[in-house]
C-alpha cells in the first residue's frame, strides 16, 4: 500500500530556516499535504501542492516537490519558537478522498 | 464561524465496554471523515461519508467498529466490545466536498479528537 515517510525530529534556532523533508510511495499521488499539530490541538492544514507543480511559496512557507523521486519538502523561513509543533506531510490519490500520513516530524525550536 | 468539534475531548473505559464518539462537522460540509491516529503515528483513515452514506469503510479495523451520520450532518463512530488496543486519539475532519475534487473544496478540517482510553 501507499507510504509516507518522514524523519522523526528536527530542531532548529529561532531565526534559522527549517527544512522537513518527506518521501512517498505512490505514483498516483495528486495533492500533497502539509499540515502541523499543537500539542491537544487538531491537525492544521499549512499548505497543499498539486502534482503538476514543482514549488509553491505561501509567507514563510515554501513547498518543493520533485515527483520522479516522490520527494516533497517544506521550507519554513524565519523559524520562531511558536512553530514548534509536529509536521505530517500526506497525500490523496487522484479522486481519493482518503489522506495518507506520514508519522509527523517534530519541531523544536531553540530561542 | 466554529470548527469541528467532537465529544468527549477525553473517554476512559474498561476493557469489553461500548463507546460512542460524536462530530459536529462544519456546517455545510456534505464530507465527514473519521481517522485514528495512535501514539507517535500519523492519523490513519477509517471511514468517509458523502452525506447521510458511508462512501467508504475499508478503513475500519473490524466488525466492532461502526459509524452513522443519520442526517448528514452530525456523526457518532461506535466501538463495541472496547480493547485496549483501541485506545488512541480518534479525529474527525469535514470538507466542502471529497479531496480529488477542484482544489478550493478539497481542504480537510480537522477537529480536536477524542482520546480514548482502554484499560
Amino acid at each position: 500500500g501507499e507510504d509516507v515517510e518522514q524523519s522523526l525530529f528536527l530542531s532548529v534556532r529561532e531565526g534559522d530556516s527549517s527544512v522537513i523533508n518527506c518521501t512517498y510511495t505512490d505514483s498516483s499521488s495528486t495533492y500533497l499535504y502539509w499540515y502541523n499539530q499543537e500539542p491537544g490541538a487538531g491537525l492544521q492544514l499549512l499548505t497543499y501542492i498539486f502534482s503538476n507543480m514543482d514549488m509553491k511559496q505561501d509567507q514563510r512557507l515554501t513547498v518543493l516537490l520533485n515527483k520522479k523521486d516522490k520527494h516533497l519538502s517544506l521550507r519554513i523561513a524565519d523559524t520562531q519558537t511558536g512553530d514548534s509543533a509536529i509536521y505530517f506531510c500526506a497525500e490523496a490519490g487522484a479522486g481519493s478522498y482518503q489522506l495518507t500520513f506520514g508519522k509527523g516530524t517534530k519541531l523544536s525550536v531553540i530561542p | 464561524g466554529a470548527g469541528v468539534s467532537q465529544t468527549p475531548s477525553n473517554k476512559v473505559t474498561e476493557k469489553g465496554k461500548y463507546v460512542e464518539l460524536r462530530c459536529d462537522p462544519i456546517s455545510g460540509h456534505t464530507a465527514l471523515y473519521w481517522y485514528r491516529q495512535s501514539l507517535g503515528q500519523g492519523p490513519e483513515f477509517l471511514i468517509y461519508f458523502q452525506g447521510t452514506g458511508a462512501a467508504d469503510d475499508s478503513g475500519l479495523p473490524n466488525d466492532r467498529f461502526f459509524a452513522v451520520r443519520p442526517e448528514g450532518s452530525v456523526s457518532t463512530l461506535k466501538i463495541q466490545r472496547t480493547e485496549r488496543g483501541d485506545s488512541a486519539v480518534y479525529l474527525c475532519a469535514s470538507s466542502l466536498r471529497v479531496v480529488g475534487a477542484a482544489s478550493g473544496d478539497n481542504e480537510q478540517f480537522f477537529g480536536p479528537g477524542t482520546r480514548l482510553t482502554v484499560l
